[in-house]
């Protein structure tokens, strides 16, 4: 059964850093694109970095310069690295897996909390 | 970037009835389009891909349709577990962008 469990969220000050992780079970993470996919409170949907499976990472223009996707293929985890941290990075942060057919997201994982404030 | 524009932001249908969702592409994304649905405090699960093709699980009263820039899902009777907010997601170009969302609430 394939699953996905963040950790890593909590209360920051802005220009803080945080590292959200995301372990995976059930599949292998090198294996496939891996994205973060944040959710401000009471908004919609928004994408925010995938690495793909050769290791190629991209990211969302309103986060590129301050955050970085990684992945650690022997502990099968997904990593976001947040620096400079702004009161608008204040979100639920889900990560999602990208089957090998499609670029959309077949699996998420249960979201973690960060919210940016002095 | 590619703008996805979801029509009605609120949609409130009795149970039974059918739901029509609609999901507008700025520029044609050919057939590469998921639908999600979301409830209160959880993660988004996928319904559609491919604009047509139901996921794993999801009951055939979920179907989806269009191609280029005009996008349906539609429920074909309602149940009571159906509301909601779904999401509409096109996979055609980068960045990956979502519509804001219709939420589906039970009459």
């Amino acid at each position: 059964e394939v699953q996905l469990v963040e950790t890593g969220g909590g209360l920051i000050q802005p220009g803080g850093s945080l590292r959200l992780s995301c372990a995976a079970s059930g599949f292998t993470v090198s294996n496939n694109y891996m994205s973060w996919v944040r959710q401000a409170p009471g908004k919609g949907l928004e994408w925010v970095s995938v690495v793909y499976s050769g290791g190629s990472t991209y990211c969302a223009d309103s986060v590129k310069g301050r955050f970085t996707i990684s992945r650690d293929n022997s502990k099968n985890t997904l990593y976001l690295q947040m620096n400079s941290l702004r009161a608008e990075d204040t979100a639920v942060y889900y990560c999602a897996r990208e089957p090998s057919e499609g670029n959309y997201f077949d699996y998420w994982g249960q979201g973690t909390l960060v919210t940016v404030s002095s | 970037e590619i703008v996805m524009t979801q029509s009605p932001a609120t949609l409130s249908v009795s149970p039974g009835e059918r739901a029509t969702l609609s999901c507008r592409a700025s520029q044609s994304i050919s057939s590469n389009l998921a639908w999600y649905q979301q409830k209160p405090g959880q993660a988004p699960r996928l319904l559609i891909y491919g604009a047509s093709t139901r996921a794993t699980g999801i009951p055939a009263r979920f179907s989806g349709s269009g191609s280029g820039t005009e996008f349906t899902l539609t429920i074909s009777s309602l149940q009571s577990e159906d509301f909601g907010v779904y999401y509409c997601q096109q996979y055609n170009n980068w960045p990956r962008t979502f519509g804001q969302g219709t939420k589906v609430e039970i009459k």
